[in-house]
C-alpha cells in the first residue's frame, strides 16, 4: 500500500495568509493526486485532482503541484472559509489511501 | 447534478452486519465511466477506502485487504442505487461511513455520512 504522510498536521494561519501543506507518499508515481477539502460534520470536498487540476467551482486561491513523491496543496489568500482540514488522497494503486489529514486553524 | 443519499441503521451490534444504501440521482450506477465507492472516517483509521463497484461491459467489484473477508458492495439498477454490507462487525467498525461516485478514482460527491456505531 502507499502510505501518504502531510504535513504539518496542524497549521495556525490569518485570514490573508499564503498557505502551504505538503504530502509526501511512501511510493513514487505520477501525478494521481487528489486534495479535499473537509468542514466538521461533513463530507469531504474535492478541490484538486491529477496533482494540479482545478474542480470545477473552487476558487482559483487554490493550487496543487508536484509529482514523484511530494505534492503540494497551496492558498495563495486565506479566507474565513477556508479554515478546515486538508485531505490528499493518491489514486496511483488500490487500495486508494488518504493522508492524515492538516487542520488550518485561526491564528 | 449529482447526489448521493445515504440511508441506514447507525447502530448496530457486535457480530452482526452492517447495512447502507446510497440512492444516487443524476448520474447512473450502470455508467461506463463511474465508480461507486463505500469510504469510513473515525479518529483511529483516518479515511480508509472500502471498496467500489462498478460497470465496464460487466459489473466488477474491488475491495481493501482490511475488510475483503467480511464486505460486500452491490448496485441495484432498478432503483439506481448501490450498498454495502459488512459483515460480523467489532466496535472497531464504528466510523462516520460515506459513499462517493469516484470518476473513477478521486471523488467528486459524497453522500452526506452515516454514523454507525457498533454496540457490544
Amino acid at each position: 500500500d502507499i502510505q501518504m504522510t502531510q504535513s504539518p498536521s496542524t497549521l495556525s494561519a490569518s485570514v490573508g495568509d499564503r498557505v502551504t501543506i505538503t504530502c509526501r507518499a511512501s511510493q513514487s508515481f505520477s501525478t494521481w493526486l487528489a486534495w479535499y477539502q473537509q468542514k466538521p460534520g461533513k463530507a469531504p470536498k474535492l478541490l484538486i485532482y491529477k496533482a494540479s487540476s482545478l474542480e470545477s467551482g473552487v476558487p482559483s486561491r487554490f493550487s496543487g503541484s508536484g509529482s514523484g513523491t511530494e505534492f503540494t496543496l497551496t492558498i495563495s489568500s486565506l479566507q474565513p472559509d477556508d479554515f478546515a482540514t486538508y485531505y490528499c488522497q493518491q489514486y496511483n494503486s488500490y487500495p486508494l489511501t488518504f493522508g492524515g489529514g492538516t487542520k488550518v486553524e485561526i491564528k | 447534478q449529482v447526489q448521493l443519499q445515504q440511508s441506514g441503521p447507525g447502530l448496530v451490534k457486535a457480530s452482526q452486519t452492517l447495512s447502507l444504501t446510497c440512492a444516487i440521482s443524476g448520474d447512473s450506477v450502470s455508467s461506463n465511466s463511474a465508480a461507486w465507492n463505500w469510504i469510513r472516517q473515525s479518529p483511529s483509521r483516518g479515511l480508509e477506502w472500502l471498496g467500489r463497484t462498478y460497470y465496464r461491459s460487466k459489473w466488477y467489484d474491488d475491495y481493501s485487504v482490511s475488510v475483503k473477508s467480511r464486505i460486500s458492495i452491490n448496485p441495484d439498477t432498478s432503483k439506481n442505487q448501490f450498498s454495502l454490507q459488512l459483515n460480523s462487525v467489532t466496535p472497531e467498525d464504528t466510523a462516520v461511513y460515506y459513499c462517493a461516485r469516484g470518476t473513477p478514482d478521486h471523488f467528486d460527491y459524497w453522500g452526506q455520512g452515516t454514523l454507525v456505531t457498533v454496540s457490544s
